[in-house]
């Protein structure tokens, strides 16, 4: 089974709804992250969270908001999804470590669409 | 000025050969360094990391790490097709919470 999931795979959706991306883990870590990539700008951050109880912007926050439900869960809402938010969503996870050293474990994506 | 700047590539590199990738990053007290792979339409996966001046080697694969001229670059050895991929490199700066990736670059290993 794979230690990092994300649910839904693909979705399409369009301008208006509500959506929400899922992300659990079973590899224990307490870091999560949400990643959106486009092409040619490699992956830029939405929100992190290091528990339960701490969630931290990243440098394109605005349009998402996120849920941190337990340890292995944390979801992406998209409150009112725009076209310029398709892209490939990446959830990560980590465990703190010391002096900077950290791997972050990618789950498989998920492609949206936004019509 | 971007954080982290790759050459977004292409990069081709005939089978055999070294492919050599780099990165520049702006932030001087950044102190930790990764290289990611990642194959069309999948998830990123590290692939190397490195926290202090020099080279670290694991296989193929070697990380050069220069924090006074602020690079980072990734050496493959005896290119494979299977090397095909784009490369991101990652920094951390010092006391920073979060990772800053770079655009990435395509590399083509041509057989």
């Amino acid at each position: 089974d794979a230690d990092v999931t994300q649910t839904p795979r693909n979705r399409i959706t369009k301008t208006g709804k509500r959506i929400m991306l899922e992300c659990s883990q079973t590899k224990g870590h307490d870091r999560m992250y949400w990643y959106r990539q486009d092409p040619g700008l490699g992956l830029r951050l939405i929100y992190y969270s290091f528990d339960v109880k701490d969630i931290n912007k990243g440098e394109i926050s605005d349009g998402y908001s996120v849920s941190r439900q337990a340890q292995a869960k944390f979801s992406l809402s998209l409150e009112s999804a725009i076209p310029n938010q398709t892209a490939l969503y990446f959830c990560a996870t980590s465990w703190t470590q010391g002096r900077g050293q950290e791997t972050q474990y990618f789950g498989p994506g998920t492609r949206l669409l936004v019509l | 000025q971007k954080e982290v700047e790759q050459n977004s590539g292409p990069l081709s590199v005939p089978e055999g050969a070294i492919a050599s990738l780099n990165c520049t990053y702006s932030d001087r007290g950044s102190q930790s360094f990764f290289w990611y792979r990642q194959y069309s339409g999948k998830s990123p996966e590290l692939i190397m990391s490195i926290y202090s001046n020099g080279d670290k080697e694991d296989g193929r694969f070697t990380a050069q790490l220069n924090k006074a001229s602020q690079y980072v670059s990734l050496l493959i050895r005896d290119s494979q097709p299977s090397d095909s991929a784009t490369y991101l490199c990652a920094v951390r700066a010092q006391g920073a919470q979060k990772l800053v990736f770079g655009q990435g670059t395509r590399l083509t290993i041509n057989p």
